[in-house]
């Protein structure tokens, strides 16, 4: 799987939007994009996943460039229940691969 | 219902012994796996299984062996448990070709060695 770089943490005011950034440089044409969240000491959440094009599901949305090299999850209105530590992934969607977590952005949402 | 489910969700015990940690999953998936995640909140996956066959085997002490009794279960054993052992270990399971669904993880367990 294609390395990615993240901030370690971020802050947010609550009620406004998160924006998540994430470098992808070494992704390869088949890797799809994830966007994982995990809320203290619980597992691993799905939130959104995206090859190309632009995503938007309940949750949130995720804009890619045009090269794929980067890209960003937002989060629209940030609510104290968003502090989590977000990982975004490479991988080309296989089942049996398992995903490669990094070290993630602790996002903190302030009152 | 849960639809990845793991217990214990605590265990604590002694150097030396030997545990399981039992998941399942109903979500009808084909994939499931073991990962763990130490103290510095690193999570690295050790197993994967698909369809009752082993497809990853990370770097992990040969202490710890994958059993799947069938589709909707994989359970975890680790014999001679050491300190070192000491983390919160999740299961998830995934649905090749499914993409949309991505991987569903339990909620842990949080195993302490003293």
């Amino acid at each position: 799987d294609a390395k990615t770089t993240q901030p370690p943490s971020m802050d947010c005011a609550e009620g406004r939007a998160a924006n998540l950034p994430c470098n992808h440089s070494t992704i390869s044409g088949n890797e799809y994009v994830y966007w994982y969240r995990q809320i203290h000491s619980q597992g691993p959440q799905y939130i959104i996943h995206g090859l190309k094009n632009n995503e938007t599901n309940e949750m949130a949305s995720l804009i890619i460039t045009e090269d794929r090299k980067s890209s960003t999850l937002i989060l629209p209105h940030a609510t104290l229940r968003d502090t989590a530590v977000y990982y975004c992934i490479v991988n080309s969607g296989g089942g049996a691969d398992g995903l490669t977590f990094g070290k993630g952005t602790h996002l903190i949402i302030q009152p | 219902d849960t639809a990845v489910s793991q217990t214990p969700k605590y265990l604590v015990t002694q150097m030396g012994n030997d545990k399981s940690i039992k998941c399942e999953q109903n979500l009808g998936h084909d994939t499931m796996y073991w990962y763990k995640q130490d103290s510095k909140k690193f999570l690295k996956i050790m197993f994967s299984y698909n369809n009752k066959e082993l497809i990853i085997n990370e770097t992990v002490p040969n202490r710890f062996s994958p059993k799947s009794p069938d589709k909707a279960h994989l359970n975890l054993h680790i014999n001679s448990l050491e300190l070192g052992d000491s983390a919160v270990y999740f299961c998830a399971s995934s649905q090749e070709g499914q993409l949309v669904y991505g991987y569903t993880f339990g909620s842990g367990t949080r195993l302490t060695v003293v």
